[in-house]
């Protein structure tokens, strides 16, 4: 089974805190994403990476950095964590750069900032 | 800006009947379609796809895909009261990108 896991379930931070989120996989996949998740706006895309040490902005990639130093860990990091960033965090992997490659999630990190 | 979208719902379907579920997208080059089950609190889990046009059965599951008209649905036949969920529809664009609908909120009344 494939098995994608996020270090945290819950987590809550305080305003200008610098937060990291880890999502490692264990299926030797290439493709890894960060989404965040809010009600009516569904999954946003805010960083992906193809390969080690690859990374390309998504959709929403203000205030958020990532780092994928080996294939297997994708770490979204939250540079000065603001209010509007409380929202819950979904890692995903998917198979390799193809069409019939289903994503694989974690299990999701509910991030609260105060 | 390509779009998949899904009517938010929610879709209040009696135990036992037909829910159906529909998905638009904008991109024509599109090629793949998956259906995600997503339960509250819960992670998105996959459980249908579909890559040519036409019906395709999974025991209480059956995607459509119609590319001419642009749109995939899901059609869950005997509902039960576990099949309430919010269902994402993703369709991989021309670009190999997942696109992600809003999701649908079903809700199956014993």
């Amino acid at each position: 089974d494939v098995k994608v896991t996020q270090s945290s379930r819950y987590l809550v931070k305080r305003t200008g805190e610098k937060v990291f989120l880890e999502c490692v996989q264990d299926m030797d996949h290439e493709n890894m994403f960060w989404y965040r998740q809010d009600p009516g706006l569904g999954l946003r895309l805010i960083y992906f990476s193809y390969d080690v040490k690859m990374k390309e902005k998504g959709d929403i990639p203000e205030g958020y950095s990532v780092s994928r130093e080996k294939k297997e860990r994708f770490s979204l990091i939250l540079e000065s964590a603001s209010t509007n960033q409380t929202s819950m965090y979904l890692c995903a992997s998917t198979k390799r750069r193809g069409l019939n490659t289903e994503a694989f999630f974690g299990q999701g990190t509910r991030l609260t900032v105060v | 800006q390509k779009e998949v979208e899904q009517n938010s719902g929610p879709l209040s379907v009696p135990e036992g009947a037909i829910a159906s579920l529909n998905c638009t997208y904008s991109d024509r080059g599109s090629q793949s379609f998956f259906w995600y089950r997503q339960y509250s609190g819960k992670s998105p889990e996959l459980i249908m796809s579909i890559y040519s046009n036409g019906d395709k059965e999974d025991g209480r599951f059956t995607a459509q895909l119609n590319k001419a008209s642009q749109y995939v649905s899901l059609l869950i036949r005997d509902s039960q009261p576990s099949d309430s969920a919010t269902y994402l529809c993703a369709v991989r664009d021309s670009n190999y990108q997942l696109i992600w609908g809003a999701g649908t909120k079903l809700i199956i009344k014993p």
